[in-house]
């Protein structure tokens, strides 16, 4: 079957770094995908990875190991309004390339 | 360039009520999804288009659920009659075509209420 776990809430300082982990369980993958969604707001894109290894874009960088069904979102030099929920999403080439999400982790920032 | 477009914003109806949701995808976007997100969840894919064909519906409740996309540009999706546990985020999301491809853009969403 298909699973994603993250964990469902962090908090970290205003300034720091904070890791946010996903695994994942399918039979067909075929990418992984971040994404944040502030409250009330639709989600945008963050990042992707489809081999292994971290990709990097200004202060937040996307790690995946394919053999080990896990991926990490990095959040450097953290600010206010990165207070958010992010998504990790798996596209399952046998479920005809959709998308399967987790539940999103719940991003706290602290002064 | 627009985004996605969608209305109504918020609906609140009460159940056994008939209810639409309208989408306006990203010009030339000929992917179009309908999402179905649960407070503290992330999204459920309800339906894929590929311009005017439905290439992926089977998680919508085709009992009460229905959806088109006339045209291959706007769509509909229309929930008769609703039920209480249809209470939920509503998004669309727009891609260029092709399988695989990359990033989703998704509207803001229809925020659904049944009391």
């Amino acid at each position: 079957g298909q699973n994603i776990d993250q964990p469902t809430e962090m908090t970290a300082t205003e300034g720091a770094i904070v890791q946010i982990n996903c695994t994942y369980q399918t039979s067909g993958f075929n990418g992984l995908f971040w994404y944040q969604q502030h409250a009330g707001e639709a989600p945008t894109f963050l990042s992707y990875n489809v081999l292994d290894g971290l990709e990097e874009k200004g202060r937040f960088s996307s790690f995946l190991s394919r053999s080990k069904g896990y991926s990490y979102l990095l959040l450097k030099e953290l600010q206010m309004k990165d207070s958010a929920s992010y998504l990790c999403a798996v596209r399952d080439r046998s479920s005809n390339y959709q998308l399967i999400w987790g539940a999103g982790t719940k991003l706290i920032i602290k002064p | 360039e627009a985004g996605v477009v969608q209305s109504p914003r918020y609906k609140i109806i009460e159940k056994k009520q008939p209810v639409a949701f309208w989408c306006n995808p990203i010009s030339g976007h000929n992917t179009l999804y309908w999402y179905r997100q649960n407070l503290g969840q992330g999204p459920e894919l309800l339906i894929r288009y590929e311009n005017e064909e439905a290439v992926d519906d089977s998680q919508l409740p085709k009992d009460r659920f229905s959806a088109e996309r006339l045209k291959g540009v706007d769509s509909t999706l229309k929930i008769q009659p609703a039920e209480l546990g249809d209470s939920a985020v509503y998004l669309c999301a727009s891609s260029p075509s092709g399988v695989p491809y990359n990033e989703q853009f998704f509207g803001p969403g229809t925020r659904l209420t049944v009391l």
